[in-house]
């Protein structure tokens, strides 16, 4: 069973357009996050959730809202894509004590034409 | 802002030789590090992590350094495999352990 799951994998879509990347893991973790990492691999923190509570939100345009409907679940929704967001977006869990590992998910990669 | 790894983006090494990937850390306050291990079309995984009151730790074929005095990280893959080849990140924890900043990656390549 995958841990930490994330759909759709690919996204194709046209600028302007709004969409949404789910995220869900089984593994009871009380931390989720999201990450985005660019053309050249490099990872950058965007939100974090704690118990459905926003704990970390980086200098995201908020046309990026993360929604956490309960602690297992962190979705992110993109209103007015552009061309700029064509990125892999990264859900990530980590258990909130005594644990800095983070389980990623295996990636949403978002194209805008 | 404070950055993580900025050193080589790619090594080439052969199979059976050892591979060290360096990170540098800006952030003496970190308490905590991890390197992960990104492969191709997946998300980054759990290597190898080190508490900031540590030098040395060591797992299977993998040994992590940790120099404070230079705020300098390596990761040691021994024996290097074709399977090692990815892009290994270094992470930096702080704030509670809530924040995590990744460094640049360092791609690995192994000749067979």
């Amino acid at each position: 069973d995958t841990a930490v799951s994330q759909t759709p994998k690919y996204l194709v879509t046209q600028m302007g357009n709004d969409k949404s990347i789910k995220c869900e893991q089984n593994l009871g973790h009380d931390t989720m996050y999201w990450y985005k990492q660019d053309s050249k691999k490099f990872l950058k923190i965007m939100f974090s959730y704690n118990n459905k509570e926003l704990i970390i939100n980086e200098t995201v345009p908020n046309r990026f809202s993360p929604k956490s409907p309960d602690k297992a679940h962190l979705n992110l929704h993109i209103n007015s894509l552009e061309l700029g967001d064509s990125a892999v977006y990264f859900c990530a869990s980590r258990r909130d004590r005594g644990s800095e590992k983070l389980f990623f998910g295996s990636g949403t990669q978002l194209s805008v034409l | 802002g404070e950055s993580v790894g900025l050193h080589l983006p790619t090594l080439s090494v052969q199979e059976g030789d050892n591979s060290i990937i360096n990170c540098a850390y800006s952030n003496s306050a970190s308490d905590y590090f991890i390197w992960y291990k990104q492969e191709s079309g997946k998300g980054p995984q759990f290597i190898i992590d080190i508490r900031s009151n540590m030098d040395k730790r060591q797992g299977q074929r993998v040994t992590v350094l940790l120099n404070k005095t230079v705020k300098h990280l390596s990761l040691q893959i021994a024996a290097t495999q074709p399977g090692d080849s990815a892009v290994y990140f270094c992470a930096e924890i702080s704030g509670g352990y809530q924040k995590v900043t990744f460094g640049t990656g360092t791609k690995l390549q192994v000749i067979p």
